[in-house]
């Protein structure tokens, strides 16, 4: 089935060591996004690429950056992690097509900053 | 401009019992509209999705959901819960048309379902 993963499902990393999430699909759609959603909240966009164009929120941490080598791949590093950057990582894709723009999510990972 | 208001944080009811979570939403055109279900550590599922095909929108598990222009709502309903949907609800919308890709969440409403 087509579908988006991500890995791993959980993380979990010391205080300012480096972590890299990945995110793949087969579902060739040309959006792709980042969302950091914290307990009890909803998701919050922190990038998104249409192809291979980056598109920052303005309020993304400069702690954050992402790469996209090729439509089915997009990653979402995080530089040096801080206590308040533990959370569930979303990653989700959907067609830049007129009409419906249903985004599809995969299971998300959870991040734990010890 | 799109904007999403989910009218209750939480909404508790009791197993059997119909289920309403309500969603207001403005914009700026003809927007889409979906309902999102999460479980606890999961990612979202879409439960329907209005295209403008058709303001009843059935949906996964039993969900309904009306869109009513004039009203600018999109409330999800079920004639009976089980406690299966007991979990966060989120209503986005997000443009049809245009160069935005960005969807717009609801704050989200917990649904909790007493036996």
């Amino acid at each position: 089935d087509a579908m988006v993963i991500q890995n791993p499902r959980y993380q979990v990393t010391q205080f300012g060591k480096p972590v890299t999430l990945s995110c793949s699909q087969t579902l060739n759609h040309n959006v792709m996004y980042w969302y950091q959603q914290k307990s009890s909240q909803a998701p919050k966009l922190l990038f998104h690429y249409y192809d291979k164009d980056f598109n920052n929120e303005a309020d993304t941490p400069d702690n954050f950056q992402s790469r996209r080598p090729n439509t089915s791949f997009c990653f979402l590093d995080i530089r040096s992690p801080g206590l308040g950057d533990a959370a569930m990582y979303l990653c989700a894709t959907s067609r830049a097509l007129a009409g419906v723009r249903e985004q599809f999510f995969g299971p998300g990972t959870r991040l734990t900053v010890l | 401009a799109q904007s999403v208001t989910q009218l209750d944080s939480h909404v508790s009811v009791s197993e059997g019992t119909p289920v309403l979570l309500r969603c207001n939403y403005s914009s700026s055109y003809s927007p889409s509209l979906f309902w999102y279900v999460q479980h606890p550590n999961k990612g979202l599922q879409l439960l329907l999705k209005y295209t403008s095909a058709a303001t009843l929108v059935k949906g996964i598990n039993g969900f309904e959901a009306e869109f009513k222009k004039s009203e600018t709502s999109f409330h999800l309903t079920k004639p009976s819960a089980h406690m299966s949907d007991a979990a966060e609800y989120f209503c986005v919308v997000s443009p049809a048309s245009g160069g935005s890709y960005i969807p717009t969440f609801g704050r989200g409403t917990s649904l909790i379902v007493h036996p």
